[in-house]
């Protein structure tokens, strides 16, 4: 069966130091996607990337970059000099038929 | 609107109550996907529809829950008889893809539901 871990549960950091969070996923399917998801306090999700499983380039967009590789089936995201606004929980989510299997999420606090 | 929406925000029910939970999404987003996220978890699948078709009704956890998109817009979600496991974050999402095609999906803000 698909599944996602997010090992951490809770990381702190003071703000400017940089952050990553991980991923691991089990798949049987040969084509899949990836996604990174934020959810801050109001409680809505934000998309912040979708990954498939052919292009295993990291992606870099402003402070946020991901590594996805496929032999360690991880695909981690990295917040340099993270921000008090960064406070959020983070998921991560794997492609399954129909739907989103979502791991439990790493609440990352940011202080200042 | 510019974004998915949901109604009511909050809901509180009695155990044994009916509730309907609605979600409008994006206009022009053919995919719509109920999840359900307790508290200190991620979500987790209920339902998907492709228009106004279910073609997946995979994870609602019992025949109380039932959801329905008749028009190919709006969607209602219906808890029967509520009991207070059902106490959770329902959450919609859309997307403009069809099956299979796994664009992002835009997420509503929820509507929390507490069965007392």
């Amino acid at each position: 069966a698909q599944k996602v871990t997010q090992a951490q549960t809770e990381i702190s950091v003071v703000e400017k130091e940089d952050v990553t969070l991980d991923c691991v996923y089990e798949t049987r399917d040969t084509t899949y996607y990836l996604f990174w998801y934020k959810q801050p306090p109001s409680g809505e999700l934000v998309f912040l990337i979708r990954r498939n499983s052919f292009d295993e380039q990291n992606e870099i967009s402003g402070r946020y970059s991901w590594n996805f590789q496929k032999s360690t089936s991880s695909f981690n995201f990295t917040i340099t000099a993270s921000q008090v606004v960064d406070s959020a929980v983070y998921f991560c989510a794997l492609s399954e038929s129909d739907k989103l299997i979502f791991g439990t999420g790493t609440r990352l606090q940011v202080f200042p | 609107g510019a974004g998915v929406s949901q109604s009511p925000r909050y809901k509180v029910a009695k155990r044994g109550q009916d509730v309907a939970l609605r979600c409008d999404p994006i206009s022009g987003h053919v995919s719509l996907f109920w999840y359900q996220q307790a508290l200190g978890q991620g979500p987790e699948f209920l339902t998907y529809f492709q228009n106004e078709a279910q073609l997946d009704k995979s994870g609602l956890p019992s025949d109380r829950f039932f959801a329905e998109r008749p028009e190919g817009s709006v969607s209602t979600l219906k808890i029967q008889r509520t009991q207070q496991e059902d106490s959770a974050v329902y959450l919609c999402a859309s997307s403009i893809g069809t099956r299979g095609t796994y664009n992002e999906q835009f997420f509503g803000p929820g509507t929390r539901l507490t069965v007392l």
